[in-house]
């Protein structure tokens, strides 16, 4: 069974203070990797997709990186404006209809000013 | 930008009562999704479907159903509200079938069933 695990489950950083999120994932036959940010009481807001081990994504502060195993969010020079929750996700199924999502529990992030 | 909005925002009903949550996105997406989310246990997925008139189960698909008529239009129904199906629900859409498609979600309805 895919799982996905995500850590730490909350973080608290210092406005400016960078840091890592990891997400560690067991698939058979990686297709992919979603990584979301979800404030409280709306829907995920996507962030990133990653194809394939070795890649990197950035977008402002935020750099994703993956791995054969996991997969980690960079926060650099992180604002309060970042804190979320981080959620990141692998596509499973069989293809034959679709794929669905598995997703970790999240990690809240949180940046004090 | 793709858009997907959900009929409500926040919900209370009465238990046993019938309860519709409707989705819609306007991008043309063949397929749509619908989770709970809760405190704990994450994103779980309750039905999906991949083209007009065709649904799949989830994860969590008891108590549940879905109608898809209309390929922008994906409803979940719940037959009979019980409180333990208290819970945030996310409606999510993608363009099609390959694995690096991207979700995009809704809003959310917070429902609340009393």
């Amino acid at each position: 069974e895919d799982q996905v695990t995500q850590s730490p489950e909350a973080l608290r950083l210092q406005e400016g203070e960078s840091s890592s999120l990891n997400c560690s994932y067991t698939v058979s036959g990686l297709r992919g990797l979603f990584w979301y940010r979800q404030d409280p009481g709306k829907g995920p807001e996507f962030l990133f997709t990653l194809y394939s081990a070795g890649e990197e994504k950035e977008k402002e502060r935020l750099k994703a990186t993956l791995t054969k195993k996991e997969s980690f969010l960079h926060i650099t020079a992180p604002k309060p404006e970042d804190s979320a929750t981080y959620l990141c996700a692998v596509p499973r199924g069989s293809g034959a209809g679709s794929y669905q999502l598995t997703f970790g529990k999240g990690t809240k992030l949180s940046v004090i000013p | 930008d793709v858009k997907v909005t959900q009929s409500s925002r926040y919900l209370v009903k009465r238990t046993g009562e019938k309860v519709f949550l409707e989705c819609v996105q306007d991008m043309d997406h063949e397929n749509m999704f619908w989770y709970r989310q809760d405190p704990g246990l994450g994103l779980r997925l309750i039905y999906f479907s991949y083209d007009v008139k065709m649904k799949e189960k989830g994860d969590i698909p008891e108590g549940y159903s879905v109608s898809r008529e209309k390929k922008e239009r994906f409803s979940l129904i719940l037959e009979s509200a019980s409180t333990n199906q208290t819970s945030m629900y996310l409606c999510a859409s993608k363009i099609g079938g390959a694995s690096t498609d991207t979700q995009y979600f809704g809003p959310g309805t917070r429902l609340t069933v009393l």
